[in-house]
């Protein structure tokens, strides 16, 4: 299946700085990513999802200036938390679907741990 | 609205025993339905989908699932666990029509087979 690549695994930070983390499509194209955040012991959250570029599409109570995205390529999108706080802290996960169609299904990268202390 | 639901949080099993992952789901018009796996502080990983035809629809590592339009149900299950099978299962459904929309999950599953 298609590759999804993400980076950092995990990130340690301490409250007020920011962290980027990137998504890259290693094998096919992705006009589409989505972002999503798992909480422990919880399902997946979309937070937004991100548009080869254009502007992202945010959940409904996802603040959009905490959490900054780019698409800048079809093969990357970057999810950026701003003034991190320790409630930022969780489990991030992109996602990508190869073509335009509905119907296959999403890979995922292997997911981003955020502390922030 | 889309929307998945697994009634169970977890489910145990012994090795060797059939498996059931329970899931319905409710969208506009036709669905697209998924199984997932998630191994801990990993990504996702694809298991099986229903898109058209075949109600029983087989994936990796042994899973299937068989799709139930009257019930809006996708149980996943394997005919005899393995203990590499423990993990949280995710289902999820995008609905068949209108534009590219985001897959929808469930609260998962997880499953726990004992030896």
């Amino acid at each position: 299946g298609a590759v999804v690549s993400q980076h950092p695994s995990w990130v340690i930070c301490k409250s007020g700085t920011s962290v980027k983390i990137e998504c890259r499509s290693l094998d096919f194209q992705a006009t589409t990513m989505f972002w999503y955040r798992q909480f422990p012991k919880q399902s997946l959250m979309l937070m937004a999802t991100s548009n080869e570029g254009s502007k992202a599409t945010y959940e409904q109570g996802v603040e959009k200036d905490k959490f900054l995205i780019n698409h800048a390529s079809l093969t990357l999108s970057t999810l950026t938390v701003t003034s991190a706080h320790p409630e930022d802290s969780s489990f991030y996960i992109c996602s990508a679907r190869p073509g335009t169609g509905k119907a296959g299904e999403l890979f995922f990268g292997e997911g981003s741990r955020l502390t922030v202390l | 609205a889309q929307s998945v639901a697994q009634p169970e949080d977890q489910v145990n099993v012994a090795e060797g025993n059939p498996l059931t992952v329970k899931c319905t789901y409710s969208v506009s018009g036709n669905p697209y339905l998924f199984w997932y796996v998630q191994y801990p502080n990993r990504g996702l990983q694809f298991l099986l989908k229903y898109i058209t035809g075949d109600n029983l629809v087989k994936g990796s590592y042994g899973f299937e699932a068989e799709f139930n339009k009257s019930q809006t149900s996708f149980h996943l299950k394997k005919p005899s666990a393995l203990v590499s099978d423990s993990a949280l299962y995710f289902c999820a459904v995008r609905s068949a029509e209108g534009g590219n929309t985001p897959l929808v999950f469930g609260k998962g599953t997880r499953l726990s087979v004992i030896a």
